[in-house]
C-alpha cells in the first residue's frame, strides 16, 4: 500500500482564489511528520510547510496552511490567494520517527497550474 | 549561505562508463540522501547515512553506490550506468534542531543532477 496518496495529478486555479491540494498517508507509527514540497518548473525543492503528528495545531506559513485531519489521516496543503507563481508541482511527503532513518516518502505530486 | 551543491547539474553519459555525482552540504548535517525523480512516480530514496561511514539502502538502490568518507560529502557512483538511470537526482541533508519538535527534520536539497544515459 502506498504511504502517501495524492489523488490529484492536475489541479487548475484563478488567480487570486483559494486552492486545495489533497494529500492522505498511511502509517502505524504514531510519531511522524509531514511535509510539502514545491517544485517549479526550474526544478529545484522548496519546503513549504511542516505538521508533526503531535502538533495540536494546524501549521500555517504565510499563504500556506495545512489541513491535518488525523484521525482521516489527512494532511491537505491549502494556498490562500494564488498566485501565477504558484504554478508547479506539489509534493506531500511523510517521515515516520519509528523507522529511525530519517527518510522521506513522497507522493506522487500535483501539478498546479494557476490561470490569470 | 547554507546549502546543499550537486555536480555536475546536467550529464549525458552513455551504457557501461562509470560516473560520479558529488554533494556537498555546508551545515554541518549528520543526515545526508539520494533521491531519484521519475515523471509520476514522484520521488524515491536510493541511499541514505546517518552519519560519516554509515550508509545504508533506500527503496531503489540496484546499480548505485555512495560512500561517507567526510561529514561534508555524499557523493553517489554509477559503475556502470544503464538508460534506465535516466533521470533527475538530488541529493538532501538535514539535522535535528534544538528546540524544535522532535519529529522537525527539514531535508535541504541540492538544486538537482538532470542524468542522460544513452
Amino acid at each position: 500500500a502506498q504511504k502517501i496518496t495524492q489523488t490529484q495529478p492536475g489541479m487548475f486555479v484563478q488567480e487570486k482564489e483559494a486552492v486545495t491540494l489533497d494529500c492522505t498517508y498511511d502509517t502505524s507509527d504514531p510519531s511522524y511528520g509531514l511535509f510539502w514540497y514545491k517544485q517549479p518548473s526550474s526544478g529545484e525543492m522548496i519546503f513549504l510547510i511542516y505538521q508533526g503528528s503531535y502538533d495540536q495545531q494546524n501549521a500555517t506559513e504565510g499563504r500556506y496552511s495545512l489541513n491535518f485531519q488525523k484521525a482521516r489521516k489527512s494532511a491537505n496543503l491549502v494556498i490562500s490567494a494564488s498566485q501565477l507563481g504558484d504554478s508547479a508541482m506539489y509534493f506531500c511527503a511523510m517521515r515516520e520517527n519509528g523507522a529511525g532513518s530519517y527518510q522521506l516518502t513522497f507522493g506522487k505530486g500535483t501539478k498546479l497550474s494557476v490561470i490569470p | 549561505e547554507a546549502q546543499v551543491t550537486q555536480n555536475p547539474r546536467y550529464l549525458i553519459t552513455v551504457t557501461g562508463k562509470k560516473l560520479t555525482v558529488t554533494c556537498s552540504q555546508n551545515m554541518n548535517h549528520e543526515y545526508m540522501s539520494w533521491y531519484r525523480q521519475d515523471p509520476g512516480l514522484g520521488l524515491r530514496q536510493i541511499y541514505y547515512s546517518m552519519n560519516v561511514e554509515v550508509t545504508d539502502k533506500g527503496d531503489v538502490p540496484e546499480g548505485y553506490k555512495v560512500s561517507r568518507k567526510e561529514k561534508r560529502n555524499f557523493p553517489l557512483i554509477l559503475e556502470s550506468p544503464s538508460p534506465n538511470q535516466t533521470s533527475l537526482y538530488f541529493c538532501a541533508s538535514s539535522s535535528r534542531l534544538a528546540g524544535k519538535s522532535l519529529n522537525y527534520n527539514e531535508q535541504f536539497f541540492g538544486p538537482g543532477t538532470r542524468l542522460t544515459v544513452l
